[in-house]
Parts: structure tokens; C-alpha cells; sequence
């Protein structure tokens, strides 16, 4: 059974902060890692899509980086606002499973 | 993008009854899937929707339980059966227009279901 862990669980900071946190999985047979937020009530929003070894995207202040061969990626947001505040789910395709898997998401609030 | 409408959006049920969730996307997509968020847990796919045959289902989810249909490329219901408190989930449509999940998919909004 694969497993994508996601760390911290939750996360509190002030506006402001810039912060980060950590998605891993196998790093075997890897073939995309996917970023979403997800606000109370919303579907959830695609962030990125990441496919190649020490990819680095953005998307105006959350940025994400990509380390295949030790089975990692960071999401970074700079200077959070209140409108941040949400889960941030990454998930893995993995071709032997041929569906996406998740992790249980860190959960991000940030105060005024 | 795909824009992708669920029904219902939250519903408190009876124990023993059948809800069934309907997904209508704005346009033709090459997958449908619809997946499940037990309260702390990780999205878990539940099976894929596919169009003119029997879905595909995940380990641990059967058809008798949670029936699919997709009778075209643009839409898909999941029927929730013979409801228990465990059941009480978040249920998601999503979709993707690859076979190969290297792009985005995108979600529905979500049927917030609570058995009572």
C-alpha cells in the first residue's frame, strides 16, 4: 500500500508569515505529484501539477518544489494572508495504481 | 478547466436509506471518478465512472454498496445504499480529460452527507 504523508497536520501563523510545508512519498515509479487548496465548501483548487525532478513552480505568492529521488516536495507560501487559510492536499500518481493518492492535507489558517 | 456541478450539496439521512449524488460536467471529459473524505482521513477513491460499462471500483468499495452510472461523457450519479453512520462522508466528483493523471483534475464542490 502506498502512503503520501503530508506535515504538518495544521498550522497556525499571522498574516504576514511566510511558511511551508512537506509532502512525501515513494519515490519509486514516481510519475506526477499533484498541489491543491481546499477551502470550506469550494471544490478543490488545482495548484500544480508536477512531473520532473527538482521542478519548481508558482503561482503569485505559493510556490512548490519537486525532489523525485528522495520522494519529497515543499509547498511555500510567502507573506500569508487570511485569505490563505485552507487545506493544502497534495497527491501522488503512481503508475502502478493508476489513480491519484492523497494525503490527509495540512490544514492552514491564518490570522488578521 | 471543467466546470462540474454536484447535487446534492448536503443532506442529512435516515440510517437504512439510498441517496444518490448526481455530477454534471460542462463538457465532455475522458474520466470520471468519484471519491470519498471520511471525517479526518484522506480523500479515498471510491471507483471510476465509466461510460457505457460498469465502474471500476477501488479495494474495499463494491458495487452493491455504491452503485455508478455514467451514461454519457458529461455526466455520473453514485448511489450511497442502505446508509450507516459510517457513511457519513464527503462525497466528490472529479474529473480529467488524460487516462494518465500528469495534467489536473479538477473537483465538484462536494455532497456532505450525514447519516442520522
Amino acid at each position: 500500500i502506498l502512503n503520501v504523508e503530508q506535515s504538518p497536520q495544521s498550522l497556525h501563523v499571522q498574516e504576514g508569515d511566510s511558511t511551508n510545508f512537506t509532502c512525501s512519498f515513494p519515490s519509486s515509479n514516481f510519475y506526477a505529484l499533484h498541489w491543491y487548496r481546499w477551502e470550506t465548501a469550494k471544490s478543490p483548487e488545482a495548484l500544480f501539477v508536477m512531473t520532473l525532478n527538482g521542478d519548481e513552480k508558482k503561482k503569485g505568492r505559493i510556490s512548490a518544489t519537486l525532489n523525485t529521488k528522495e520522494g519529497y516536495s515543499y509547498l511555500y507560501i510567502k507573506g500569508s494572508q487570511p485569505e490563505d487559510s485552507a487545506t493544502y492536499l497534495c497527491a501522488l500518481y503512481h503508475r502502478s495504481q493508476g489513480n491519484l493518492i492523497f494525503g490527509k492535507g495540512t490544514k492552514l489558517s491564518v490570522k488578521p | 478547466s471543467a466546470v462540474i456541478s454536484q447535487k446534492p450539496s448536503r443532506d442529512i439521512c435516515q440510517r437504512g436509506t439510498s441517496l444518490t449524488i448526481q455530477c454534471q460536467v460542462d463538457s465532455q471529459v475522458t474520466m470520471m471518478f468519484w471519491y470519498r473524505q471520511q471525517p479526518g482521513q484522506s480523500l479515498t477513491l471510491i471507483a471510476t465512472a465509466n461510460q457505457g460499462s460498469e465502474a471500476t471500483y477501488e479495494s474495499g468499495f463494491v458495487i452493491d454498496k455504491f452503485p455508478i452510472s455514467r451514461p454519457n461523457l458529461t455526466f455520473s450519479t453514485l448511489t450511497v445504499s442502505n446508509m450507516s453512520p459510517e457513511d457519513s462522508s464527503i462525497y466528490l466528483c472529479s474529473v480529467s480529460r488524460d487516462r494518465e493523471l500528469g495534467n489536473t483534475i479538477y473537483f465538484g464542490e462536494g455532497s456532505w452527507l450525514t447519516v442520522v
